[in-house]
């Protein structure tokens, strides 16, 4: 079956633009997280979702972020007024039940570049 | 923060060598979980290894957990050109297991 994917694959935005990047998570999937990977780093926790409701956000760096599941599949992660700093991968993972669920399936990611 | 640092950080080795990496975390942990990343793609699960495992084998993957010493290693034996990639350790936070606290990686490169 299909895995998780996301789009775009890469952004660019200029300092100051809005972003929204999509997750399709594999279908039936109750859980969806959103990480950020810096350069060189591993990715780290940004927010997660059990069906539609956003249960956990304190990884978001800035008031910037929003991200919703507004029909419990897929998700938007937004970044407002975007800074150079926001430019990293941001991966999506989805499994399958909820939070004692173990394992994380990942998307490819979406490359944001803020110029 | 990161919670598990890999050991080396990067590492180059022959086709048909075997490979190992470390990770070190810090707080108790339920489990321990090893994932591949290969460039410009996601990370991929390889193995889990629960805390009251100590050793977990997969095809040519083989874990090891030392929860006194709060470690683990990841052993790829006959290494392929294939698996180039960055290899990270993960842990689930015990407050909150969904959240996964990734290392900084380890970068293999094997040459043909």
């Amino acid at each position: 079956g299909a895995g998780v994917s996301q789009s775009p694959r890469y952004k660019v935005a200029k300092r100051g633009q809005d972003v929204a990047l999509r997750c399709d998570p594999i279908s039936g999937h109750v859980s969806l997280f959103w990480y950020q990977q810096a350069l060189g780093q591993g990715p780290e926790f940004l927010t997660y979702f059990q069906n539609e409701a956003q249960l956990d956000k304190s990884g978001l760096p800035s008031d910037r972020f929003f991200a919703e599941r507004p029909e419990g599949s897929v998700s938007t992660l937004k970044i407002q007024r975007t800074q150079q700093e926001d430019s990293a991968v941001y991966l999506c993972a989805s499994s399958l039940a909820g939070p004692q669920e173990d394992t994380q399936y990942f998307g490819p990611g979406t490359r944001l570049t803020v110029l | 923060s990161q919670q598990g640092e890999e050991d080396p950080q990067a590492l180059s080795i022959q086709e048909g060598e075997n490979a190992t990496m470390n990770c070190s975390y810090k707080t108790s942990i339920n489990n321990l979980q090893w994932y591949r990343q290969n460039s410009g793609r996601g990370l991929v699960h390889l193995i889990l290894i629960r805390s009251n495992e100590r050793e977990k084998h997969s095809g040519r993957l083989r874990v090891t957990l030392d929860t006194s010493k709060k470690s683990s290693s990841l052993l790829i034996t006959a290494s392929r050109a294939a698996d180039t990639a960055s290899y990270f350790c993960a842990t689930p936070r015990m407050d909150s297991s969904y959240k996964l606290i990734f290392g900084s990686g380890t970068r293999l490169l094997v040459r043909p």
